[in-house]
């Protein structure tokens, strides 16, 4: 059965902190792994998608991997209000036959305190 | 373009009533997917479609029943619900890519069953 493992939180951060999301993951033959941001009451949001070890930045996300650790981070530079939102880590691929499913964490719940 | 369209965007239906819910991309993506999402919880995945093919069924109820009539569209329909069954319905679609399956969510269709 794979898992995906997030803290729940509620992570607090004061406004122009760094946020930081973390992800651990069961399938060591998981291949892409994402983190998707959903506000209360919308839709799951994607954000940043990584595939292989090392740092991926896009503005003020960067998300990091380690598939030796089977480890998934997000950071959130300069946090602002409107990053407060759930955080999902998703993962697919690996063992199991099917590239098509995601497994979600539960989601980290981030405030940003202005 | 990554935008997921579904529609109604809020459905109330009795435990009798025969409904759809209808989503549509226009992003060429050939794999589409039903997901059930509960408050505070992540999607649950319930059916993927890959060109046009019911791919999987996570052993879903008979009650719902997903149709795609061609690679743009995708619908749930719906008899005799349960109160149980009212939740965030969500679709996605990702292109068939072996590798990525970055999946793109739709607004969602808030059902409840009375």
């Amino acid at each position: 059965q794979k898992e995906v493992e997030q803290n729940s939180g509620p992570l607090s951060v004061p406004e122009g902190a760094i946020a930081s999301l973390n992800c651990t993951y069961s399938d060591r033959v998981s291949q892409s792994f994402f983190w998707y941001r959903q506000y209360s009451g919308k839709s799951p949001e994607l954000i940043m998608s990584i595939y292989s070890n090392g740092d991926k930045e896009d503005g003020r996300f960067t998300a990091q991997l380690n598939k030796a650790s089977q480890y998934v981070s997000l950071l959130i530079r300069d946090s602002q209000p409107s990053d407060s939102a759930t955080y999902l880590c998703a993962v697919n691929g690996g063992s199991g036959g099917s590239n098509y499913k995601l497994t979600f964490g539960k989601g980290t719940l981030l405030t940003v305190n202005p | 373009d990554t935008e997921v369209t579904q529609t109604p965007k809020h459905l109330v239906m009795g435990m009798t009533n025969k409904k759809s819910l209808k989503c549509e991309q226009h992003m060429g993506h050939r794999a589409m997917y039903w997901y059930k999402q509960k408050a505070k919880k992540p999607p649950e995945l319930m059916f993927v479609y890959s060109y046009e093919k019911l791919s999987i069924n996570e052993s879903v109820p008979s009650r719902f029943s997903p149709e795609c009539p061609n690679s743009s569209l995708l619908n749930l329909h719906l008899h005799a619900l349960q109160p149980e069954d009212s939740a965030l319905y969500l679709c996605a679609s990702s292109q068939r890519d072996y590798r990525t399956y970055e999946q793109y969510f739709g607004p969602g269709t808030r059902l409840t069953v009375t």
